[in-house]
C-alpha cells in the first residue's frame, strides 16, 4: 500500500523568506510524486510533479520540490514567500504501473504573514 | 492546462432527496474519472473510479448504491448521492488524468449540504 505523510499541519512563514512544506512518501517501487495547492472552498491546483530524471522539479508561481530517494522525501519550497501562497497544500503519489489512482497526504495550511 | 468543471458548486437538500454532481473534462477526452469527498480541513478521500463505458471501481466502505456513479461520454461523469442524510455533507471533487496520465485535473469542487 502507498502512503503520504505530511507531518505539519501548519507552516508559518514571513513574507520574502524561504518556505519549505515537508513530504515524505512511501510506495512499492518507483514513485510518481505530485504537489497541489487549494484555496478556500476550490479544488486543487496542479504544482509540480516528479516523474523521472532530474530531482529537483521547478514548477508554477516559482515553487519546487527535490525529490530525495534514500530519505523518500519530495519537500516543497520556494525561496521567497508572499502572502497570496498562503492556502493548504498536498502532497500525493501513486506507483509506477499502479494506474492513475493517486494517496494524498493530510495537507499543510501555509500561512504567509507581513 | 486542462480544464475540468464540477455543476453545480453548490447545493442544498433535504434529507431523503437525490442530488446528482456532474464532471465534465472541457478540453480533452476522460476514459477514467475520480471522485472524492473531503471533510473540513481534512484530506482527499477517494471514493470510487468511473470508467467510462464500464463500472465504477469504489473503494472501500463506500455504499455503491448510495454513491451512485455513471460515466456516459468521454466528458462527462456524473455521481448521485440518493437519499442523502446530513451526514452526506461534504466537498466533493472530480478529477480525470490528462497530459499523458500523469497529472489529474481537478473540479472545482460541490459543497453539498443536506437539512
Amino acid at each position: 500500500a502507498q502512503s503520504v505523510a505530511q507531518p505539519e499541519d501548519q507552516v508559518n512563514v514571513a513574507e520574502g523568506n524561504p518556505l519549505t512544506v515537508k513530504c515524505t512518501y512511501s510506495v512499492s517501487g518507483n514513485p510518481y510524486l505530485f504537489w497541489y495547492v487549494q484555496y478556500p472552498n476550490r479544488g486543487l491546483q496542479f504544482l509540480l510533479k516528479y516523474i523521472t530524471g532530474d530531482n529537483l522539479v521547478k514548477g508554477s508561481y516559482g515553487f519546487e520540490a527535490e525529490f530525495n530517494k534514500s530519505q523518500t522525501s519530495f519537500h516543497l519550497k520556494k525561496p521567497s514567500a508572499l502572502v497570496s501562497d498562503s492556502a493548504l497544500y498536498f502532497c500525493a503519489v501513486r506507483a509506477t504501473g499502479g494506474g492513475n489512482k493517486l494517496t494524498f497526504g493530510t495537507g499543510t495550511q501555509l500561512k504567509v504573514e507581513l | 492546462g486542462a480544464v475540468v468543471s464540477q455543476h453545480p458548486s453548490r447545493v442544498i437538500c433535504k434529507s431523503g432527496t437525490s442530488v446528482k454532481i456532474e464532471c465534465r473534462s472541457l478540453d480533452f477526452q476522460a476514459t477514467t474519472m475520480f471522485w472524492y469527498r473531503q471533510f473540513p480541513k481534512q484530506s482527499l478521500m477517494l471514493m470510487a473510479t468511473s470508467n467510462e463505458g464500464s463500472k465504477a471501481t469504489y473503494e472501500q466502505g463506500v455504499e455503491k448504491d448510495k454513491f451512485l456513479i455513471n460515466h456516459a461520454s468521454l466528458t462527462l461523469s456524473t455521481l448521485t448521492v440518493t437519499s442523502a442524510h446530513p451526514e452526506d455533507s461534504s466537498f466533493y471533487i472530480c478529477s480525470a488524468p490528462a497530459g499523458g496520465g500523469y497529472e489529474q485535473y481537478f473540479g472545482p469542487g460541490t459543497r453539498l449540504t443536506v437539512t
